[in-house]
């Protein structure tokens, strides 16, 4: 089975601080990542996902994520927080046969401090 | 063009009784996923319906059951429920049930059990 692991439950940065969200992968097979955002009493929004196609992802609102194998890792990063990128968020890879299952991460909490 | 909706928005049910909680696809998709989310914890996936069949199970008792329409959208159906079935259920929406397809969430059902 395949699984992520997020590190840090909850992470501060001010308010135009580089944002870096740690995900890492455990898979038998080349991954498909997806990172979701969810703001306070919402359901779960796309930011990005990897598809195998270039390493490096880009997504909504400034953010991106680099694929790296050899780490088994896919970080989410932001050069420059903002007081409105505070909210949860999840690191995920998809798996299953006939069927698509996301596995999430426990997911990493960003504070934004002005 | 409509996103996924799901209702109720809140449910308090008593131990033992049965839920039912609905979900609209987004426009043109034909596949439904369910998940789970217990509070601080990511979303765990229960089960995916493609065009009115089940196509693939999370690790969730028979209590857990689903249903989809001609028109796509879908229910859910908790049976017998117990204190620890509270939790935020959300539903996806997809064109396709394939690993690298993008899964769109509503904004979820929060259920209590007492």
């Amino acid at each position: 089975a395949q699984s992520v692991t997020q590190l840090g439950s909850h992470v501060s940065v001010s308010e135009g601080a580089l944002v870096l969200l740690r995900c890492n992968y455990s898979s038998s097979v080349p991954p498909y990542l997806f990172w979701y955002v969810q703001y306070p009493n919402q359901g779960l929004q796309l930011l990005l996902k990897y598809t195998s196609a270039a390493t490096l992802v880009k997504g909504i609102n400034g953010f991106e994520a680099e694929f790296k194998k050899s780490e088994t890792s896919f970080h989410l990063t932001k050069p420059s927080a903002h007081m409105s990128d505070a909210a949860e968020y999840f690191c995920a890879v998809s798996e299953g046969t006939g069927f698509q299952k996301l596995v999430f991460g426990t997911g990493t909490r960003l504070l934004v401090s002005p | 063009e409509t996103g996924v909706t799901q209702s109720p928005t809140h449910l308090i049910k008593t131990r033992g009784q049965q839920v039912t909680l609905r979900c609209s696809s987004q426009s043109g998709h034909n596949t439904v996923s369910w998940y789970q989310q217990a509070l601080g914890q990511g979303p765990q996936f229960i089960f995916q319906y493609y065009r009115e069949e089940e196509n693939g199970r999370g690790n969730f008792p028979p209590r857990f059951s689903g249903l989809q329409f001609p028109n796509y959208s879908s229910e859910l159906n908790v049976n017998a429920l117990e204190l620890d079935d509270s939790a935020l259920y959300l539903c996806a929406s997809s064109l396709k049930q394939t690993s690298t397809d993008t899964q769109y969430f509503g904004p979820g059902t929060r259920l209590t059990v007492l």
